[in-house]
């Protein structure tokens, strides 16, 4: 069975500072799909990143990367310059095949990010 | 535009109510999804619509049935919940058909907090 893990229930970070937050899975299969979604308090779940398991370059967007090892099965994500907006509830999340055609996303327990001024 | 839609905001419902939660989406996208979300705690996955056809978590019990009237659209119908089903119901869509990379990406809609009473 595919589990995610996120060891960190509470993060903080100083404004304009960097942090990384952690994440492992689990999983049997050889391609798959990793994301990061963050939930403000308003709830609405955002995309932040999205990472191919074939491709070994790791994905970028803005001040959010991520670091991949695939054969450790990590999936950190680092957040630079960060800004008071970031704060918020951050799960990673694993893609995979259920019945039919469409994949289905097996979440972490979240971790919850604060931005200190 | 990556937006789906869910109405209401917020429902407040009696035990003996019937009511229903609408999910829309002006994508294309061929995969839908509910989802059922506790304060502090990640998605649970309910319900899964990919080309119309239902897939179903097990667990999730009858009081709960959804309905795709068509590739658009998905709809959440509640009969007899009890307080325990006090949460936020989250839609999700994606393009489906275990598409490569963006096709594997859910997007989410802002969600409907129900209150059973």
């Amino acid at each position: 069975a595919q589990t995610v893990t996120q060891s960190q229930p509470e993060m903080s970070v100083q404004e304009a500072e960097t942090v990384t937050l952690s994440c492992t899975y689990d999983t049997s299969e050889s391609d798959y799909y990793l994301f990061w979604y963050k939930q403000p308090p308003s709830r609405q779940m955002i995309l932040v990143i999205r990472q191919e398991a074939y491709k070994q370059q790791n994905a970028t967007e803005n001040r959010f990367s991520v670091n991949f090892q695939k054969a450790a099965k990590s999936f950190s994500l680092k957040i630079s310059d960060s800004q008071l907006g970031d704060a918020a509830m951050y799960f990673c999340a694993y893609s995979w095949i259920s019945s039919g055609s469409a994949r289905q996303l097996t979440f972490g327990s979240g971790t919850q990010l604060t931005v200190l001024p | 535009d990556t937006e789906v839609t869910q109405t209401p905001k917020h429902l407040v419902m009696g035990m003996t109510n019937k009511k229903s939660l609408k999910c829309e989406q002006h994508m294309g996208h061929r995969a839908m999804y509910w989802y059922k979300q506790k304060a502090k705690k990640p998605p649970e996955l309910m319900f899964v619509y990919s080309y119309e056809k239902l897939s179903i978590n097990e667990s999730v019990p009858s009081r709960f049935s959804p309905e795709c009237p068509n590739s658009s659209l998905l709809n959440l119908h509640l009969h007899a919940l009890q307080p325990e089903d006090s949460a936020l119901y989250l839609c999700a869509s994606s393009q489906g058909g275990g598409l490569a990379g963006e096709g594997e990406t859910q997007y989410f809609g802002p969600g409907t907090r129900l209150l059973v009473l």
